[in-house]
């Protein structure tokens, strides 16, 4: 089965940063992704990891470690606009073809 | 940009109606996904399809049907609603391994 795991909410301060960690259990890997999402509206595509390591985004990064089954999404400089829900998601190898299983969501509050 | 289209932002429907959802997408995408999402469950994939009059069923199928006629179309259907199926669906689609590009969303309330 696949479990992944992320905080449910978040409060940050404007111009700070912000960590939002994932951790997942799946019997195959290929590759963990992550959304936002604003409230009433679509997931957006974010960022994508399929090796170990940090990616680079401008204000977001996002790393991962394939052997520790972690994640985490890094947004800097944080606005207001940041307010949002941010998913992780895993693509199992183990699952159907290019299926994609995701965690509950972060509910991240930007205050001022 | 890919663009994909639900038909409707917002639907009622009564209790033992046949429900059709609608989703088109215009990047000859070959993946295509139905989700439903519930406050604290996420998003759970329903039924995903990989190529025309190609089905697989996701992790909570039960109630529901899918049919793919055309590559650009990916149509969900609800056979005899239920209130438990008040919920916000979502449509996606991608190429191979590269990522699901999502519709609006329909927010459906069965009465």
């Amino acid at each position: 089965g696949q479990n992944i795991d992320q905080p449910t909410e978040m409060t940050a301060t404007e111009g700070a940063i912000v960590q939002i960690n994932c951790t997942y259990q799946t019997s195959g890997f290929n590759g963990l992704f992550w959304y936002q999402q604003h409230a009433g509206e679509a997931p957006t595509f974010l960022s994508y990891n399929v090796l170990d390591g940090l990616e680079e985004k401008g204000r977001f990064s996002s790393f991962l470690s394939r052997s520790k089954g972690y994640s985490y999404l890094l947004l800097k400089e944080l606005q207001m606009k940041d307010s949002a829900s941010y998913l992780c998601a895993v693509e199992d190898s183990g699952a159907g073809s290019y299926q994609l299983t995701f965690g509950k969501g972060t509910k991240l509050s930007v205050i001022p | 940009d890919v663009k994909v289209t639900q038909s409707s932002r917002y639907l009622v429907k009564r209790t033992g109606e046949k429900v059709f959802l609608e989703c088109v997408q215009d990047m000859d995408h070959e993946n295509m996904f139905w989700y439903r999402q519930d406050p604290g469950l996420g998003l759970r994939l329903i039924y995903f399809s990989y190529d025309v009059k190609m089905k697989e069923k996701g992790d909570i199928p039960e109630g529901y049907s899918v049919s793919r006629e055309k590559k650009e179309r990916f149509s969900l259907i609800l056979e005899s609603a239920s209130t438990n199926q008040t919920s916000m669906y979502l449509c996606a689609s991608s190429l191979g391994h590269q990522p699901q590009h999502f519709g609006d969303g329909t927010r459906l309330s069965i009465l």
